[in-house]
Order: C-alpha cells, then sequence, then structure tokens
C-alpha cells in the first residue's frame, strides 16, 4: 500500500505530552519525515530518520518508530505547537513519495 | 541562502493548462531533485512528482501521471510543472520543495513560497 494514515485531529492541554502517529506498510521500510505547517506558511520539517531535528527545531519534538507505525512526540507542548502536522515517507516500491492526510492539533 | 522562488497567482477554465515556475537561488541547482506538492484549500498536502535537474529525469504520483509534466532549464536554474486537463478541484497551491537525504531519509528541505492556481469558468 502507498498510503500512510493520521489521526484527523488531536488535542493537548498546554504543558502536557501528546503523541501523533502515521501507519503505513512502507514505515517497515523507510523512515518517516515530520512536518508542521501553520496557516498561510510553507511546510517546515520538524523530525526526520531515527529522530533527528533541523537546526532551530526545539528538543520538545521528538519521533520514533515501531513496525508500521511512525511517532511524533511533543513533550511540555506550547502554544505555537498548534499546527497541522503531516508524516512522509517513500512508498512501498520506494520510487515516490506519500503524505499523510495530517493531523490538526490543538493546545488548549 | 537556499531560497525557491515560484510564480504568480494565475486563474484559469477549466480544461486549460498551467505552467508553474520555481527558481533556485543559493545552491548548485544539480545537487537536489525538486518535488512538487498540491495542496486544495483546507486540505492536506498531495505529492505530485519530482524531478532530477541533473539529468531531467522525473517520477510523478499515478494520480497525477496522465496530466503532470516536469521540465528543467539548467541556464536558469528553474523547474517547471506544467498539469493539464484542469478542473475545478485543481484549484488549490502548489509547492516546489527541494530534497535532501539525511539519514537515509528523503526529507523537503526548503520549499517555495506557494503558486495559488484557481480553475473556474
Amino acid at each position: 500500500s502507498s498510503e500512510l494514515t493520521q489521526d484527523p485531529a488531536v488535542s493537548v492541554a498546554l504543558g502536557q505530552t501528546v503523541t501523533i502517529t502515521c501507519q503505513g506498510d512502507s514505515l517497515r521500510i523507510y523512515y518517516a519525515t515530520w512536518y508542521q505547517q501553520k496557516p498561510g506558511q510553507a511546510p517546515l520539517v520538524v523530525i526526520y530518520g531515527e529522530n533527528s531535528r533541523p537546526s532551530g527545531i526545539p528538543d520538545r519534538f521528538s519521533g520514533s518508530s515501531s513496525g508500521n507505525t511512525a511517532s511524533l512526540t511533543i513533550t511540555g507542548a506550547q502554544a505555537e505547537d498548534e499546527a497541522d502536522y503531516y508524516c512522509n515517507s517513500r512508498d512501498i516500491s520506494g520510487n515516490r513519495l506519500v503524505f499523510g492526510g495530517g493531523t490538526k492539533l490543538t493546545v488548549v | 541562502q537556499v531560497q525557491l522562488v515560484q510564480s504568480g497567482a494565475e486563474v484559469k477554465k477549466p480544461g486549460a493548462s498551467v505552467k508553474v515556475s520555481c527558481k533556485a537561488l543559493g545552491y548548485t541547482f544539480t545537487t537536489h531533485h525538486m518535488h512538487w506538492v498540491r495542496q486544495a484549500p483546507g486540505q492536506g498536502l498531495e505529492w505530485m512528482g519530482m524531478i532530477d535537474p541533473s539529468v531531467g529525469s522525473t517520477v510523478y504520483a499515478q494520480k497525477f501521471q496522465d496530466r503532470v509534466t516536469m521540465t528543467r532549464e539548467k541556464s536558469t536554474n528553474t523547474v517547471y510543472m506544467e498539469l493539464s486537463s484542469l478542473r475545478s478541484d485543481d484549484t488549490a497551491v502548489f509547492y516546489c520543495a527541494r530534497d535532501s537525504i539525511r539519514e537515509a531519509a528523503t526529507i523537503l528541505d526548503f520549499w517555495g513560497q506557494g503558486t495559488l492556481i484557481g480553475v473556474s469558468s
């Protein structure tokens, strides 16, 4: 399958921990990359590879993977983390990329 | 610094074609693949395909295979995405994005500002 499945929406209390998941057969083979997108902006990489953050991404963002599921965890969520989060990986053939449907994170 | 500068917004009629440009600045054009991503209003990100600017080879998503053409012009460090047979549900923001390979993962590390294409009669 070339699909990546995410929960459409998740909420978290300010300062608490939240995990966003992404499921797909290709994740057994390839790492997921996680993107944050705020309204009116282009997506931004927050996690890639096994669990790496680009320069400038706070260390409250972390990633993990098990079987066909990749996870993005925000430890101590802040108001500015409210955004849409997308996972992305190669499809099962390895020739194409595919995005998950996205998860809207609300910080309450 | 790396920048991807896209062409401006357009409105097209159903059945027409649109060609969006993406000019790469601040890095060696031929050393990174360029991808195109579509985002309809209020919807998620959709990968359309990619081009290797070094040789011009392309890979397209199956959904767009019959309607999309990606090309590049090395002399101006510009890639193009042309989408034909436009429908109203093609109304979207189209992004170009450069890739890098890090820790065996393909990441889209720099994005253009997006180009809004409206399709309406």
